[in-house]
């Protein structure tokens, strides 16, 4: 089945540097995938969509230059966490679709749990 | 304004009975997918179940099947003889259109206890 792998699990960072997670599709092209963030015991809020070799689309109320997103190849996108603060200490999880169907659903990376101290 | 609308923050059954979790969805377009997601402790998301908006008949998949009632935009998860390891948080998602393609967004979950 597909596999959609997400890199690091947990990271642990001081306040005011930056962090990078990616997100890998093992054995499909996705010319798109989704950045999502869950607080703990809340919903996932999407936070924007990333776009290969084209600028991502953010949510509204998301920082686009706070959270870097790269998509440079079919399998590959990037979100930077830059400056980072506790406020965005958080549960980020990448996701892509195999196909193009409605009926098509997101496959999800692990997730990577962010704690700023 | 809220699209989709789980109103169920808990619900416990008993282990070999079934549950609904409910799901209410709120959207214009007539062409829409409705998923539901499990997400155990670890924090994985595990799609269980897919249903479209001009499907006929309600969704199945094993133990999992979707309960669509369209005209009051509703897309109920039924479980049937649960197990221990259904124990997890459950999403509502709804896919729609965006500026520039589909964009999936998620209810705010139930967490299911199932009981010995």
């Amino acid at each position: 089945g597909a596999v959609v792998s997400q890199h690091p699990s947990r990271v642990i960072c001081k306040s005011g540097t930056s962090v990078k997670i990616e997100c890998r599709s093992l054995d499909f092209q996705a010319t798109t995938m989704f950045w999502y963030r869950q607080f703990p015991k809340q919903s996932l809020m999407l936070m924007a969509t990333s776009n290969e070799g084209s600028k991502a689309t953010y949510e509204q109320g998301v920082e686009k230059d706070k959270f870097l997103i790269n998509h440079a190849s079919l399998t590959l996108s990037t979100l930077t966490v830059t400056s980072a603060h506790p406020e965005d200490s958080s549960f980020y999880i990448c996701s892509a679709r195999t196909g193009t169907g409605s009926n098509s659903p997101l496959h999800f990376g692990n997730g990577t749990r962010l704690t700023v101290t | 304004a809220q699209k989709i609308t789980q109103t169920q923050p808990g619900m416990f059954v008993q282990e070999k009975e079934a549950v609904t979790l409910d799901c209410t969805y709120d959207t214009s377009d007539p062409s829409y997918g409705l998923f539901w997601y499990k997400q155990p402790s670890s924090g994985e998301m595990i799609f269980l179940i897919y249903q479209g908006s001009y499907d006929q008949q309600n969704a199945t998949e094993g133990r999992y099947s979707l309960n669509f009632q369209k005209a009051r935009k509703s897309a109920n998860l039924v479980i049937s003889a649960s197990q221990l390891g259904d124990s997890a948080m459950y999403f509502c998602a709804m896919r729609e259109p965006s500026t520039g393609g589909f964009k999936t967004i998620f209810g705010a979950g139930t967490r299911l206890f199932v009981k010995a």
